[in-house]
């Protein structure tokens, strides 16, 4: 079976512009999460999506949005980039949206702002 | 609010060495720990899930322990070989926060020396 994928696998955009990432699950798992990676960090927890609602969201601006289609595939948003928000974008998916679930990672989409 | 430390933030060893790699969280409310693997630039690869009400995980030449009350986990790795170098995360699932977020530390940057 497929693990988690995401597209693309690099992105360069402008300050300003604006920066849609995508990601599916593996098959089956319902629940999809965002993080952000910033170089040198450990993931920051961006968005979760589950049964395509807002289950949690971290402390990051409104300018970061995301949605959950039915198929269970997701897409982050980000409007009006900054320079800070050159990082590896990574997407997990589980089975369920909560509880002792293992997570599993697909290999990130790496945006750099110029 | 659930804070992730890992010690050391790096680590040099030669091949063949056994080694172990440290992480605490300040609050043991946790559902489970996952110890990840990231090579450069890439996504996260799970190595071990710990659930709340279990001591330890192995696999392989890795060995995971968890004291949730004292707040720590280690992560045991036997017989190095340079193939381990990569960067090590832990994370916690915060039993407390609704959906399943996960919690990492900075991680530690192995290198084996060969």
């Amino acid at each position: 079976d497929a693990g988690v994928t995401q597209s693309p696998t690099h992105l360069i955009k402008t300050r300003g512009q604006q920066v849609t990432l995508r990601c599916s699950p593996i098959s089956g798992h319902k629940s999809v999460s965002w993080y952000q990676q910033v170089l040198g960090q450990g993931p920051q927890f961006i968005f979760q999506y589950y049964e395509k609602e807002e289950r949690g969201r971290g402390n990051f601006p409104d300018r970061f949005s995301a949605r959950q289609f039915p198929n269970y595939s997701s897409e982050l948003n980000v409007n009006a980039l900054l320079l800070g928000d050159s990082a590896l974008y990574l997407c997990a998916s589980s089975l369920v949206g909560t509880g002792s679930y293992e997570q599993y990672f697909g290999p990130g989409t790496r945006l750099t702002v110029t | 609010k659930q804070e992730v430390t890992q010690i050391p933030a790096a680590l040099s060893v030669p091949e063949g060495e056994n080694l172990v790699l440290n992480c605490s969280f300040t609050d043991s409310a946790i559902y489970n720990l996952q110890w990840f693997r990231q090579d450069p630039g890439k996504g996260l690869t799970s190595l071990l899930l710990i659930q709340s009400s279990q001591r330890e995980q192995t696999s392989g030449r890795l060995n995971a322990s968890l004291d949730k009350s004292s707040g720590r986990s280690t992560l045991y790795i036997a017989a190095s070989q340079p193939g381990d170098s990569a960067t090590y995360l832990c994370a916690v699932r915060p039993r407390l926060e609704y959906g399943n977020k996960l919690v990492f530390g900075a991680g530690t940057i192995l290198r084996v020396k060969s």
